[in-house]
């Protein structure tokens, strides 16, 4: 099992160009979440998806759209990027929602705009 | 608003010994806590969730409290070793089923 995927690894964006992370589980989960690590901040939440077909705002979603494409795969898309949007972002899944399902994390795709 | 604060940025121990590392909450009483293990370069990998009735939960050498009179979740490693040196992350839902906080993490480093 590969568990949750994250591509690319590694980008380097030029501001106001956009693209779109790409993430996919196949643990059969119901939610999935994206976040953003910046150091002496921690894991902030961007947006997630309780089960196909809804996604909900998180702490930090602007700047950020989402689409959960199937039960499988979550996207991020960066419409416009800014500097401020460097950063190291994680997908993550879990069973059922996060108030007492483990999450498990992809490896990260480290953004740099400049 | 609510916040979850790990204290201690880097702890430094000795091979062999307990390792604690302390999680702090404030302006909410979660049900859960949650703790993951981060290693360089890689995603978070979970560890151990406690409820606010269990008090205490261990897996092999690791131990979680959760005090909800102090509002404090503590993490204990026995018995550490070199291969348990890592980022250690605790995380508590906020508002929503699936808005997990989590704290800055104690970067722990066990010393041969």
């Amino acid at each position: 099992n590969a568990g949750v995927t994250q591509t690319p690894k590694f980008q380097v964006l030029k501001t106001g160009q956009s693209m779109t992370l790409q993430c996919a589980q196949d643990m059969n989960h119901n939610s999935m979440y994206w976040y953003r690590q910046d150091p002496g901040m921690g894991l902030r939440l961007i947006y997630y998806s309780a089960s196909e077909g809804t996604t909900d705002k998180g702490e930090v979603p602007n700047g950020y759209n989402v689409s959960r494409l199937n039960k499988r795969e979550f996207s991020l898309r960066l419409e416009s990027a800014a500097p401020s949007q460097t950063s190291v972002y994680f997908c993550a899944s879990s069973e059922y929602t996060a108030n007492n399902s483990p999450l498990h994390f992809g490896n990260g795709t480290r953004l740099t705009v400049t | 608003s609510q916040k979850i604060e790990q204290n201690s940025e880097a702890l430094n121990i000795q091979e062999g010994k307990t390792a604690t590392l302390t999680c702090n909450y404030t302006n909410y009483s979660p049900a859960y806590l949650q703790w993951y293990r981060q290693d360089p370069g890689r995603g978070p990998v979970f560890l151990l969730l406690i409820r606010e009735n269990e008090k205490e939960k261990r897996k092999e050498r690791l131990k979680v409290t959760f005090d909800t009179t102090l509002k404090q979740s503590l993490f204990h490693i026995t018995a550490s070793q070199p291969a348990d040196s890592a980022t250690y992350l605790c995380a508590a839902l906020g508002t929503g089923a699936n808005n997990l906080f989590f704290g800055t993490g104690t970067r722990l480093t066990v010393i041969p």
